[in-house]
């Protein structure tokens, strides 16, 4: 399975965006990028995901470099209930956790 | 529907018990995974089942452990004798296999051992 590097934490201001680097230098062609986050106490919650191209939802954009060896995760407009943790996952069948990054948003 | 489910939320038992843990997933998921997580770690994959086959299991399952989907429906993991080092968060997901594999978590089941 392809491995993912991310920052441990991250700080961000309120109202401001917050982008959370990922490193994935070993993904394979068919494997897509996906973004979960965790509260504190509750199962992780899906954000987003994307392939090749960037994606956008009513959460989050994710932008994918072209050659697919790293992402970044945007919100556009971070409020104190983003903070949580954030997992970068590049796999398919299983999705392999790491540690994420602890993202703190500062009122 | 109410997403996935997963009971007891809460669990509290002496080293060396059985405990079960169950999950209902997304009525239209053939997909179910279970992960344990630990404090400051992320989830650590264990199982998963496409309809009642199990399909890969994590060296971290021992056989103390096992997990059934018996008709493709609900799982039940189960703990046997269980010991300290169990006491953990237990997360089920469910997916659809089809395009991306996008997994939605219940709200895990916390055990303890005493």
């Amino acid at each position: 399975d392809a491995k993912t590097t991310q920052p441990p934490s991250m700080d961000c201001a309120e109202g401001r965006a917050a982008n959370l680097p990922c490193n994935h230098s070993t993904i394979s062609g068919n494997e897509y990028v996906y973004w979960y986050r965790q509260i504190h106490s509750q199962g992780p919650q899906y954000i987003i995901h994307g392939l090749k191209n960037n994606e956008t939802n009513e959460m989050a954009s994710l932008i994918i470099t072209e050659d697919r060896k790293s992402s970044t995760l945007i919100l556009p407009h971070a409020t104190l209930r983003d903070t949580a943790v954030y997992y970068c996952i590049v796999n398919h069948e299983k999705l392999t956790f790491g540690t994420g990054t602890r993202l703190t948003i500062i009122p | 529907d109410t997403g996935v489910s997963q009971n007891p939320r809460h669990k509290i038992t002496k080293r060396g018990q059985n405990v079960t843990f169950r999950c209902d997933p997304i009525s239209e998921h053939n997909r179910l995974y279970w992960y344990r997580q630990t404090l400051g770690q992320g989830p650590e994959f264990l199982t998963y089942f496409q309809n009642e086959a199990q399909l890969e299991k994590s060296r971290l399952l021992s056989d103390r452990f096992s997990a059934e989907r018996p008709k493709g429906s609900f799982s039940t993991l189960e703990i046997q004798r269980t010991e300290q080092g169990d006491s953990a968060m237990y997360l089920c997901a469910s997916s659809v296999s089809s395009g991306a594999n996008v997994l939605t978590f219940g709200a895990g089941s916390r055990l303890t051992v005493l």
